[in-house]
């Protein structure tokens, strides 16, 4: 398995703000993902962290509200911009390890926004 | 996009009976995956499996994936109360980048 960290693990936040997240793991990864959960809902993909180039983001995401950084293989930050109501959620990092498939997650960054 | 349907979305049972849930699909996945989580964390990896017809085991419980490779099963014997908490089945996508997909969740109540 992976222990994966996450920073911080809760916030509140006033609208228009941004709030980084990091995630650090013990050990390199192939992969490194970010998801979202709203509340009382199931995982949402929000993007693949690729180390030293630009993130992959899903359909509905995009860089200018989540920025992500992925400098080496054990580390990576989500940052969620110009927040409102609408992006209080739990965000999960989750990492795979190159041939076993098998996906591990963070505990989680909870994200209130007044 | 693909999409897991899980059911049921949710289980009220009495301590020590048996659970089942199960996920369908109408696409085909790599690899099924089975998470729980409790309030406040992030979701545990409970098991993985990787082919076929494949059948294994960890503990009290046991999961399936489907021959057609559509859908996957998790069974949990004798149920206590630390098994509450919410179940999702995901499955890892064939084609393209391989993303995992989630179902919806499946959230168990144990009376004691």
């Amino acid at each position: 398995s992976a222990v994966i960290s996450q920073k911080p693990s809760r916030d509140i936040c006033q609208r228009g703000t941004s709030l980084t997240i990091q995630c650090q793991v013990d050990s390199q990864v192939t992969m490194m993902f970010w998801y979202r959960q709203q509340p009382g809902q199931s995982l949402t993909l929000i993007a693949t962290a690729n180390q030293g180039s630009e993130a992959t983001y899903e359909s509905g995401f995009v860089i200018d509200k989540f920025p992500i950084s992925r400098p080496n293989l054990t580390f990576s930050t989500l940052t969620v911009s110009n927040m409102s109501p609408e992006d209080s959620s739990i965000y999960l990092c989750s990492v795979r390890r190159g041939s076993t498939d098998t996906q591990y997650f963070g505990p989680g960054t909870r994200l209130t926004v007044l | 996009g693909q999409q897991l349907n899980q059911s049921p979305q949710s289980m009220f049972i009495q301590e020590g009976e048996d659970v089942s849930m199960n996920c369908t699909s109408s696409s085909i996945f790599n690899t099924w995956l089975w998470y729980k989580q409790d309030p406040g964390e992030g979701p545990v990896l409970l098991i993985a499996l990787y082919k076929a017809g494949e059948l294994t085991s960890n503990g009290r419980l046991t999961a399936q994936f489907g021959i057609t490779r559509k859908d996957s099963f998790l069974n949990i014997s004798a149920s206590i109360p630390s098994d509450v908490g919410i179940y999702f089945c995901a499955g890892l996508t064939v084609q393209g980048a391989q993303k995992l997909v989630f179902g919806q969740g499946t959230r168990l109540t144990i009376n004691p």
